[in-house]
């Protein structure tokens, strides 16, 4: 696709229950990043892909979050039993080459807002 | 621990100004710095990339440096705009991660 595509774009949830978040990476992309951004908060990592290997999932909060890729294409961010401090958005992202890559732009997409109540 | 530092948190200058935004980072082993802009309630644009070889990057009305061994980031906005209106985060490339800034919000008033 043209650009990094999220779904959705929007959930309210109940705490307690399981939510997925899907991420479509721009066409050819091998490396794969989410994010997640509090209100009125910076970035914290959560993942990297290279691949459909994660080198480094450093940033996961607890062990309620996973995620998986396949295809070295779409890859998806699970949360069960949500919780309120869950409440985010979470940004998916995707570039060409490997992080440190010299020039490797790194392209975000629009996000998926997570409302627990 | 890398971490990431912008100064300031928020601006807020009437069209026509030329403007800073200053970005430091405290392990200058990076490979690339990427400044952003986020609007409010979307994802992240990336606007720049400099590679830890260069000095600066320039694109329309932006221009960005980098001084690596410093830790020191600034993106300069010539005849700011209201349309600059935004959020801009800079972020340092490790091997395998991103590490932003918390950003500086920018206002820019017609």
């Amino acid at each position: 696709g043209a650009g990094v595509s999220q779904s959705p774009s929007n959930k309210v949830t109940e705490k307690g229950k399981d939510v997925e978040l899907r991420c479509d990476p721009i066409s050819g992309h091998t490396a794969l990043y989410w994010y997640r951004q509090r209100l009125g908060q910076g970035l914290e990592f959560l993942i990297y892909f290279q691949g459909n290997s994660a080198p480094d999932k450093s940033g996961l909060p607890s062990d309620r979050f996973s995620a998986e890729r396949t295809g070295e294409s779409v890859s998806t961010l699970t949360i069960q039993r949500t919780q309120q401090e869950d409440s985010a958005v979470y940004l998916c992202a995707s570039s060409f080459l490997i992080p440190g890559a010299a020039g490797n732009t790194i392209y975000f997409g629009e996000g998926s807002w997570l409302t627990v109540v | 621990k890398q971490e990431v530092t912008q100064i300031p948190a928020a601006l807020s200058v009437p069209e026509g100004e030329n403007l800073v935004l200053n970005c430091s980072f405290t392990d200058s082993a990076i490979y690339n710095l990427q400044w952003f802009r986020q609007d409010p309630g979307k994802g992240l644009t990336s606007l720049l990339l400099i590679q830890s070889s260069q000095r600066e990057q320039t694109s329309g009305r932006l221009n960005a440096s980098l001084d690596k061994s410093s830790g020191r980031s600034t993106l300069y906005i010539a005849a700011s705009q209201p349309g600059d209106s935004a959020t801009y985060l800079c972020a340092v490339t490790g091997f395998q991660k991103l590490v932003f800034g918390t950003g500086t919000r920018l206002l820019v008033s017609p």
